[in-house]
Formats: structure tokens, C-alpha cells, sequence
């Protein structure tokens, strides 16, 4: 099992653009969390993915949206990108049989121009 | 409001030294602490949570309702212990993090 994995590793875009991250969750988790982590700051909670549907959302704005697909994997979309968007941007999935316990991916590092 | 405080963002010790990772969090409730750990290239991973009481690679940490501190602590540090820290407490799923102490142990 490679744990949780995520896509792309890095990406640059410029402001304004759109851009799509995904992940995939540890093999048996079918729910799925997302994190910025800006620079010297611990990672902020955006939303959380299960059984398809956005269960908890943290303090972030419209133009950050996701999904969850029905194999559990994930994507967040970010649109209207403002240069306060880099970050890197972790993933993290847990499962039923304990639903607290969070294993983290190894992000995506975002750059906006 | 929930919130997690890690008042050190460095701590370097010498080899063979305690170290106290401190943590201070606000929660109406029990909480649900853990501390996560990030080696140099390496995903964050968790290294203990409070529930299960366990010791791992030496680290314990005990929640202390009174002080609301949830201090990490090893008796004698090893090269290999620096990293990041984080502290963490969770409410409906949601993870909340202390903006992390950077441990350097040096030779």
C-alpha cells in the first residue's frame, strides 16, 4: 500500500487561472480531508470529503470547491487564483474503523504568479 | 474558539538532553490531542495520540486538563528526533494545528 498519494507534486500558475489537485486515499479509508499549509504555519483545514458529499468545511472561501469520487478518491479546485493561494497542499484520508486517525499525503506545492 | 499554541517555533537541544515540546490548546469539551511529526522530505506522520497512551520512539505526552497543555517529552534526544512538531486537537474530523516547533538536536 503507498499510503495516501497526490497530484501533481508541483505546479505553478499565474493569478487568476484555475487549478485541480488530486489524491488519492490509503487503501480501506474512504474519507478524505484537505489542508493548506502556507509558509511557517501549520497546516488549516479547507474541507472534508465523505461518502461523496463535503461533510465539514473550514474558513475558506467559494472559489475553493472539491469532490470525491464514488472510489473515494478526491480532487479540490481552486478558481480566481490570488497570489496568497501558494501553499503547499496536503491531503489526508482516514477510515471507519477509526475516523480520527488522519495519514497525510505528501502534497502538492503550489506557486501563483 | 478551538485553538492550539505552540509557543516555541525552535528548540535545539544537545544529544543526551530532555527536550519539552510545549503545547497549549483552548476546546470547550475533551479534547482530542495528538502530535504529528515531519522529518526533512518526508509526509507528516502521526507520532502519538493522547488516547492510546503509548510511547513512541521515546516521546510520551500527557494531557493535563488543568494547565490545558499537552507537552511532548523525551528523556534523552537523538540525532534522528529532529524535525518539525506539530501539535494537533480534532473536533468533527477536523484537524486543528499549532504552527509547529522546528526540534534540532545537535552532536
Amino acid at each position: 500500500d503507498a499510503g495516501v498519494t497526490q497530484s501533481p507534486t508541483h505546479l505553478i500558475k499565474t493569478r487568476g487561472q484555475q487549478v485541480t489537485l488530486r489524491c488519492s486515499p490509503k487503501s480501506g479509508h474512504d474519507t478524505v480531508s484537505w489542508y493548506q499549509q502556507a509558509l511557517g504555519q501549520g497546516p488549516q483545514f479547507i474541507f472534508q470529503y465523505y461518502e461523496e458529499e463535503e461533510r465539514q468545511r473550514g474558513n475558506f472561501p467559494d472559489r475553493f470547491s472539491g469532490h470525491q469520487f464514488p472510489n473515494y478518491s478526491s480532487e479540490l479546485n481552486v478558481n480566481a487564483l490570488l497570489l496568497g493561494d501558494s501553499a503547499l497542499y496536503l491531503c489526508a484520508s482516514s477510515g471507519q474503523g477509526d475516523q480520527e486517525t488522519q495519514y497525510f499525503g505528501p502534497g502538492t506545492r503550489l506557486l501563483v504568479l | 474558539a478551538q485553538r492550539v499554541t505552540q509557543p516555541e517555533k525552535l528548540l535545539s537541544v544537545f544529544k543526551g538532553a530532555p527536550v519539552e515540546l510545549k503545547c497549549n490548546y483552548s476546546y470547550s469539551g475533551s479534547p482530542e490531542l495528538f502530535w504529528y511529526v515531519q522529518y526533512s522530505r518526508q509526509r507528516l506522520q502521526l507520532l502519538l495520540r493522547h488516547i492510546s497512551r503509548e510511547s513512541i520512539k521515546g516521546f510520551t505526552a500527557d494531557l493535563n486538563k488543568g494547565e490545558t497543555s499537552f507537552h511532548l517529552k523525551k528523556p534523552f534526544a537523538q540525532e534522528e528526533d529532529s524535525a518539525m512538531y506539530y501539535c494537533a486537537l480534532i473536533r468533527w474530523g477536523k484537524l486543528i494545528f499549532g504552527q509547529g516547533t522546528t526540534l534540532q538536536v545537535k552532536p
